[in-house]
């Protein structure tokens, strides 16, 4: 039963690199999201998918892409990393009655330096 | 645009003893659910407990009770007989209700510790 799985934990990039972060999820669900979590800010929402082929800008979506080709798999793509992108990212997925909370993954740090 | 407010930024509270941590939101909507999640040092996001708009009813979970307000747009966590375990940050968050998606929208934030 492994939910939501995300991949990597930590990861150093330098400025300017690109790198995805992978998030896959053995539940069925067709909705997935990824937030942000920044040091007392809480989480802000990136990107969502409410099922494969299908994706939608969240609250902060400048300087990254999705793309959901599976209903498991939902990789967020940053390009030209820049220290502003230092944060936590999480990856969660809900059933289709998005009223039940989300199922979230253990997170990715990243550091751009 | 909704918004969730969390004004304790941190907290405190002895072993054993109860601690209530606040929540303010922003909607013009009627019909939503509320959220508590647990954050511990792992960063795992636990949900911790839900409530729906429509019922008066407050929700209960073990030790972990709310007090849901709609007039006053409040919706405050009660943890009785804190643990150790317990020390996390917590963190309201705010769903519409309706038949497609709609993401969470989270608060800030509570950084609860529990001291022996």
């Amino acid at each position: 039963n492994a939910g939501v799985t995300q991949t990597p934990k930590f990861r150093i990039l330098k400025i300017g690199q690109s790198m995805t972060l992978q998030c896959t999820q053995d539940m069925n669900h067709n909705y997935m999201y990824w937030y942000r979590q920044d040091p007392g800010m809480g989480l802000k929402l990136i990107y969502y998918s409410v099922g494969a082929g299908i994706t939608d800008k969240g609250e902060v979506p400048n300087g990254y892409n999705v793309s959901r080709s599976t209903t498991e798999d939902f990789p967020l793509r940053l390009e030209l990393a820049a220290p502003s992108q230092t944060s936590v990212y999480f990856c969660a997925s809900t059933r289709d009655r998005a009223n039940y909370g989300y199922t979230f993954g253990s997170g990715t740090r990243l550091t751009v330096v | 645009a909704q918004t969730v407010t969390q004004s304790q930024p941190e907290m405190s509270v002895q072993e054993a003893e109860t601690v209530t941590l606040s929540c303010t939101y922003d909607t013009s909507e009627s019909n939503y659910y509320l959220f508590w999640y647990k954050q511990p040092p792992s960063r795992q996001m636990i949900l911790v407990i839900r409530q729906e708009a429509y019922k008066q009813q407050n929700a209960t979970e073990n030790r972990f009770s709310v007090n849901f307000q709609k007039a006053a747009k409040s919706f405050s966590l009660k943890i009785s007989d804190s643990q150790l375990g317990d020390t996390a940050m917590y963190f309201c968050a705010f769903m519409k209700q309706n038949s497609g998606n709609t993401p969470l929208v989270f608060g800030k934030g509570t950084r609860l510790s529990v001291i022996a």
